[in-house]
């Protein structure tokens, strides 16, 4: 069945680093991909998502690109700020599945000053 | 503004309990999902439901039931709650049946079954 990888935790940076966070899928023919971002206490909210091959999908400084040739989708920012401390979910959703999200397991990302 | 809601935030339980979660969104989305956050694992899905009387099970979904009355709430119901459901529950909602759309969460309700 279809499913989602996501490189494993914690992720600790200083301010200003460079983000990545890897994202590999598995799924028959072609999903729409989404990276979802968890605050502290609070429930998921989109962060970004692309519909098909080569789109890039951007907020907020992130960016992903929808790699068919690699299924791939990795999480990239230039600089990341302390607020950006959060848990990143890399997701899923299947042609014809009606919007059911697989999500990966989430990568914790700590970001100190 | 439209937003989606859950409650309680917070519940304890007894193990064999009946436990309903309240899920209620003002968006008028007709697709509606309820998620188990646990760790190492994500989010997976218990049961969905694509519009008034519809409802479907998801990859987990033994020992829960959900029923849609109205546009509005996805109520689940523990049957007899058990240790292995304790867990964070995510509600969400979305606009579109295509796999393009974008899905609302709830802030999550914490379950503790002791």
């Amino acid at each position: 069945g279809d499913s989602v990888t996501q490189m494993e935790g914690p992720v600790t940076l200083s301010e200003e680093a460079f983000l990545t966070i890897n994202c590999t899928y598995t799924a028959t023919g072609y999903p729409s991909l989404f990276w979802y971002v968890q605050y502290p206490g609070e429930g998921l909210q989109l962060l970004l998502k692309a519909t098909k091959a080569d789109d890039k999908g951007s907020n907020k400084g992130f960016e992903a690109t929808y790699r068919k040739e690699t299924t791939s989708f990795h999480l990239e920012k230039g600089s990341v700020q302390v607020s950006d401390s959060a848990v990143y979910f890399c997701a899923l959703s299947s042609r014809g599945g009606y919007n059911k999200l697989i999500f990966g397991a989430g990568t914790r990302l700590a970001v100190h000053p | 503004d439209a937003e989606i809601t859950q409650s309680p935030r917070h519940k304890i339980t007894e193990t064999g309990r009946q436990v309903t979660l309240a899920c209620h969104q003002t968006w008028n989305h007709n697709n509606m999902f309820w998620y188990r956050q646990d760790l190492g694992h994500g989010l997976r899905l218990i049961h969905y439901s694509y519009g008034v009387q519809d409802t479907n099970k998801g990859e987990v979904s033994d020992g829960y039931s959900v029923s849609r009355s109205n546009t509005e709430d996805l109520p689940l119901t523990l049957e007899s709650a058990a240790s292995s459901q304790t867990s964070v529950y995510f509600c969400a909602s979305s606009s579109l049946a295509g796999g393009t759309d974008t899905q609302y969460f709830g802030p999550g309700t914490r379950l503790t079954v002791l």
